[in-house]
């Protein structure tokens, strides 16, 4: 079975472009999360959607965007990009939620190496 | 900002020696994952930790959740070479998703 797979995998975009990074969850996983890691960093959560519903989002400014598809696919988009935007964002792909949210293990995919000039 | 710190930052050990990584969180977590990543790549999960003072092992891993859910160690005993990356914990407070900022593991052969 195929993991997680995001595309591109690498990037240049120039300031105040606006772009679109994909991600396609593992077959039956329902549950697609993103993260931004910048260099030498933590992933930072960025969002969670479930069953196309956005269940989390973390502390980024709206210029952060996301959906989900009806296929589970996803997709982030950042508008208005900015030098500081520039980092690896990784997708994350779960099969449900439980009890709880996040409450099960997170399959990363090879993330979207993202360079904003 | 940043609410679940993880010390130390970087741990040099020569092989065979031990390593533990330290996670402290500012708010009582539901719950905390631990992921490894190495150099390059993405984080590969590894454990996942609910219950108070719960303590899992995985061969030569240990985990612990802190009895206030507010703490969390990885112990890894007698390191090898193939130990070598970053071991993040995550930890889940409110509707939010916390990883910690990571320890860089380096195993001297």
């Amino acid at each position: 079975d195929a993991g997680v797979t995001q595309s591109p995998t690498h990037l240049i975009k120039t300031r105040g472009q606006q772009v679109t990074l994909r991600c396609s969850p593992i077959s039956g996983h329902k549950s697609v999360s993103w993260y931004q890691q910048v260099l030498g960093q933590g992933p930072q959560f960025i969002f969670q959607y479930y069953e196309k519903e956005e269940r989390g989002r973390g502390n980024f400014p709206d210029r952060f965007s996301a959906r989900q598809f009806p296929n589970y696919s996803s997709e982030l988009n950042v508008n208005a990009l900015l030098l500081g935007d520039s980092a690896l964002y990784l997708c994350a792909s779960s099969p449900y939620l439980t009890t709880g949210f996040m409450n099960t293990e997170a399959f990363f995919g090879q993330g979207t190496r993202l360079t904003v000039v | 900002g940043q609410q679940v710190m993880q010390i130390p930052q970087y741990q040099h050990v020569q092989e065979g020696e031990d390593f533990t990584t330290y996670c402290n969180s500012s708010t009582t977590l539901s719950n905390i994952q631990w992921y490894k990543q190495r150099p390059g790549g993405h984080p590969v999960f590894l454990i996942q930790l609910v219950k108070s003072g719960e303590v899992k092992k995985q061969k030569r891993l240990t985990f612990q959740f802190g009895e206030a859910k507010k703490n969390s160690s990885l112990h890894i005993t007698a390191t090898q070479t193939t130990d070598v990356g970053t071991y993040f914990c995550a930890g889940v407070t409110g509707n939010q998703f916390y990883f910690g900022t990571g320890t860089s593991l380096t195993v001297i052969p």
